[in-house]
């Protein structure tokens, strides 16, 4: 059984370019969550999808942003127009059942930096 | 408020010494849960323990035990016997009546041999 993973695990890119990161969850997980963790900080919530519909998304998720998981199973996260602000570890996350107090299992992260 | 306050923002042990990592919480939901997750420096977010509001039973699993304090709103690790495998920045977090995990901003574990 393998875990969730993402890729690319690291990416640097130039201020105004366009990034996308791919998470593929564990399989057959219904949830799959976006976090961004800044340096010395947890992770916070960006965004979460049930199957393929987007149920919420975090204020912290500018217009820049934008989140797809188009069969309900991987899902992209892309950055338009990078700032050096969004530098950061962007983080995956999957889980099965109805969500609320199930346990959320975590890839390995890609590691963000715009220079 | 939701948040979830982890004051030690690092902490050095020598191996074979036990530490306790703290963890202070707030919420005013009656139904909630706790996690405790360990992020070593490859950056994954490994899961070691989840708990719900209702059961204030402590845990212990191996070296690792918990205490969860409803009084005090705490729930806090104990590693047993720090190994330097232990070393890693660990993560306390709480899940209100939502999906989304609202995460402390960690304390970092050096185990020195």
């Amino acid at each position: 059984d393998t875990g969730v993973s993402q890729d690319p695990r690291h990416k640097i890119t130039k201020r105004g370019q366009n990034v996308t990161f791919r998470c593929d969850p564990i399989s057959e997980h219904n949830r799959l969550y976006w976090y961004r963790q800044t340096l010395g900080q947890g992770p916070e919530f960006l965004t979460y999808f049930q199957n393929e519909a987007q149920l919420e998304k975090s204020r912290l998720l500018s217009d820049r942003f934008s989140a797809e998981r188009p069969k309900g199973s991987f899902s992209t996260l892309e950055i338009q127009r990078t700032e050096q602000g969004d530098s950061a570890m962007y983080l995956c996350a999957s889980t099965a059942g109805p969500g609320v107090g199930e346990t959320q299992y975590f890839g390995p992260g890609t590691r963000l930096l715009v220079l | 408020a939701q948040k979830v306050t982890q004051a030690q923002t690092e902490i050095s042990v020598v191996e074979k010494e036990d530490v306790t990592l703290d963890c202070v919480y707030e919420t005013r939901d009656t139904t909630y849960y706790l996690f405790w997750y360990k992020q070593p420096p490859s950056g994954e977010l490994v899961f070691l323990i989840r708990r719900n509001s209702f059961d204030e039973q402590n845990e212990i699993s191996g070296r690792y035990s918990w205490n969860f304090q409803k009084s005090t709103s705490s729930f806090n690790f104990t590693i047993t016997a720090s190994q330097v495998v232990d070393s890693a920045v660990y993560f306390c977090a709480l899940m209100r009546n939502t999906d989304k995990l609202i995460f402390g901003t960690g304390t970092r574990l050096q185990v020195f041999p």
